[in-house]
């Protein structure tokens, strides 16, 4: 049991480029979440997922899109990465309890 | 506007006392509460969390209080070991409108407990 799993640990990418941060769980959790966190800050929800086929927006989607075609995984996709997306970005799952299950992170650098 | 706050960015402990960690919210609407820990490198972790229709929770050396009408909640770490040096996070779950069991996060308290 991986529980919440994050691919990869930590890129590089240019302004303009394209990326997608992958994320997968092997709880058979329906909720999903992606966050960024920036540094001294705390976690701001980009988007979240309620269980397969459907998602929504979080409190900063801007500039991120989603898709949620299984249970088990939740990719990120950063269309044309500016700067201002530079973070530590964190999946997270839950099933119907309160608690979420983090992964480890992705640290990702726009220059 | 920030509605979870964590208004102390660092707290330094010496081995064997209390940690006082504080949060203040400003939503009403707020019915459940977490705290997180989360170490350099890794994802936060779940820690202990109290409902709103509870003033206390504990968990082994963590207890975390609430008071409602000051809007504030407070978690306490007896005694402080140099393995919890880590940032803590407080977090609020959302239970209204559309956004049923989404989390706002304060920025965190980073905690130092020196041997």
């Amino acid at each position: 049991n991986a529980g919440v799993t994050q691919t990869p640990k930590f890129r590089i990418l240019k302004i303009g480029q394209s990326m997608t941060l992958q994320c997968a769980q092997d709880m058979n959790h329906n909720y999903m979440y992606w966050y960024r966190q920036d540094p001294g800050m705390g976690l701001k929800l980009i988007y979240y997922s309620v269980g397969a086929g459907i998602t929504d927006k979080g409190e900063v989607p801007n500039g991120y899109n989603v898709s949620r075609s299984t249970t088990e995984d939740f990719p990120l996709r950063l269309e044309l990465a500016a700067p201002s997306q530079t973070s530590v970005y964190f999946c997270a799952s839950r099933a119907s309890t309160d608690t979420q299950y983090f992964g480890p992170g992705t640290r990702l650098t726009v220059l | 506007d920030q509605q979870v706050k964590q208004n102390s960015p660092s707290l330094s402990v010496q081995e064997g006392r209390i940690s006082i960690l504080n949060c203040d919210y400003t939503n009403s609407m707020f019915d459940y509460f977490l705290w997180y820990k989360k170490y350099p490198a890794e994802g936060p972790t779940f820690l202990i969390s109290i409902s709103s229709i509870k003033d206390k929770n504990e968990d082994g050396r963590f207890t975390v209080f609430l008071n409602k009408s000051a809007k504030h909640l407070s978690l306490h770490i007896v005694p402080s070991q140099p393995g919890d040096s880590a940032v803590y996070f407080c977090a609020a779950r959302v239970n209204y409108g559309g956004s049923q069991g989404n989390l706002i996060f304060g920025k965190g308290t980073k905690l130092s407990v020196k041997p």
